[in-house]
């Protein structure tokens, strides 16, 4: 079955770049998806992906998609300690509506 | 901007009862999900739903759990007979349209504790 890993801790000082990886074993994977949960809150979408991109931008955030190696990563360029949060990668694969989330990265920026 | 919201944001109930979680997805969303977060642990599938019948559920999703849309805005879970380890944060979420990689928007979710 499909599966999702994070590492679960980054910790970066304000100011630098951010860079949070992701792994997943399922070649049928349609979408990725990053996902931030700040305390006591509910899980806010950040970006996503289409599994024929290699890369996407959106402002501070960068996805990068390495298909060959189910690896997938999101860079947040400038951090500031509003995004201190848990960061979740997650999947859907082809014909199923579920998505498959990782453990969670948190992210610690520290001023 | 519509969001989907959920009631309670905290329930404590004690093991055997049942409780039932409510949501109201974004109004011209035609799909819903029901997702957990036990603490610690990774954030688990447990059903969807679209025109009024499941339309996919995972292996955490038996007898014991029931979803229903009882009117033209909520979406409810039913949990009949609680156990301790039914204590988790569950979100419920929604999507628009019938493709399934329509992005999922989330509700704040629901933390609830079994006795």
């Amino acid at each position: 079955g499909e599966d999702v890993e994070q590492s679960l801790f980054l910790s970066v000082r304000e100011g630098d770049s951010s860079v949070i990886n992701c792994t997943y074993t399922d070649s049928s994977s349609t979408y990725l998806y990053w996902y931030k949960q700040e305390p006591g809150a509910g899980l806010q979408l950040l970006t996503y992906i289409f599994s024929n991109m290699d890369m996407k931008q959106d402002q501070r955030l960068t996805v990068l998609l390495n298909k060959k190696d189910k690896h997938l990563s999101l860079r947040i360029a400038d951090t500031q300690t509003g995004d201190s949060a848990i960061y979740f990668c997650a999947e859907s694969i082809t014909g199923r509506r579920a998505l498959t989330f990782g453990s969670g990265t948190r992210l610690q920026v520290q001023p | 901007e519509p969001e989907v919201t959920q009631t309670p944001s905290h329930q404590v109930t004690q093991m055997g009862q049942e409780v039932i979680l409510r949501c109201v997805p974004i109004s011209n969303h035609l799909y819903f999900y029901w997702y957990r977060q036990i603490l610690g642990q990774k954030v688990e599938f447990l059903v969807s739903f679209y025109n009024n019948e499941i339309s996919e559920k995972s292996e955490i999703f038996d007898d014991q759990f029931s979803v229903e849309r009882p009117d033209g805005s909520n979406f409810t879970l039913k949990i009949r007979s609680t156990k301790l380890e039914d204590s988790a944060m569950y979100f419920c979420a929604s999507t628009a349209g019938p493709r399934s990689q329509e992005t999922q928007y989330f509700g704040p979710g629901t933390r609830l504790l079994v006795l």
